[in-house]
């Protein structure tokens, strides 16, 4: 799988959007995109994935470059509840297993 | 919530013991896959179970087994417990290939003394 590069922590305010970057420069054609977050002492929660193009739910947004060597997990509107350390994984889909590779992450603090 | 649980939440071990840690899949979902999480640390993959077979494996080594059973349910079990096992476990159990997310369960916290 291929590795990814996040920054190790930034702020951002509530009701302000954050902006987590990714980089994944060598991420293959047959790689997704996953994010998921982690609450201090809970498990893993999934937030979203995509392939090539832009996806949205509930959660969040993910923007995906055109070359596929970047992407950004977009929360519209962080609440303090946001704060997490948040992971960005590149998996192969197809293979055998499901498993995720987890970096560092970015760890995110949300402040009133 | 996911609907993946673990037991027991927490629990203390001594060095040499040996351990089996529980995990529930979500409702539908037929692969379980084992993580462990050291202090401070992203989680690291252990293996996946799919019809009761592994399918896939980290770098662990073999005193990390696990089983699978028909209601797609599993096992971790530990042997010769090491300082260094101490750490959050987590399961995580999804659908077998695709892009399927995975839904984790909230961890099994292991100290070893």
């Amino acid at each position: 799988d291929a590795k990814t590069t996040q920054p190790p922590s930034m702020d951002c305010a509530e009701g302000r959007a954050a902006n987590l970057p990714c980089n994944h420069s060598t991420i293959s054609g047959n790689e997704y995109v996953y994010w998921y977050r982690q609450i201090h002492s809970q498990g893993p929660q999934y937030i979203i994935h995509g392939l090539k193009n832009n996806e949205t739910n509930e959660m969040a947004s993910l923007i995906i470059t055109e070359d596929r060597k970047s992407s950004t997990l977009i929360l519209p509107h962080a609440t303090l509840r946001d704060t997490a350390v948040y992971y960005c994984i590149v998996r192969v889909v197809g293979a055998a297993g499901n498993k995720l590779t987890f970096g560092g992450g970015t760890r995110v603090l949300v402040k009133p | 919530e996911t609907g993946v649980t673990q037991s027991p939440t927490h629990l203390i071990k001594t060095r040499g013991q040996q351990v089996t840690l529980r995990c529930s899949s979500q409702s539908g979902h037929n692969t379980v896959s084992w993580y462990q999480q050291a202090l401070g640390q992203g989680p690291q993959f252990i293996f996946q179970y799919y019809r009761e077979e592994e399918n896939g494996r980290g770098n662990f080594p073999p005193r990390f087994s696990g089983l699978q059973f028909p209601n797609y349910s599993s096992e971790l079990n530990v042997n010769a417990l090491e300082l260094d096992d101490s750490a959050l476990y987590l399961c995580a159990s999804s659908l077998q290939g695709g892009a399927y997310e995975q839904y984790f369960g909230p961890g099994t916290r292991l100290t070893v003394t």
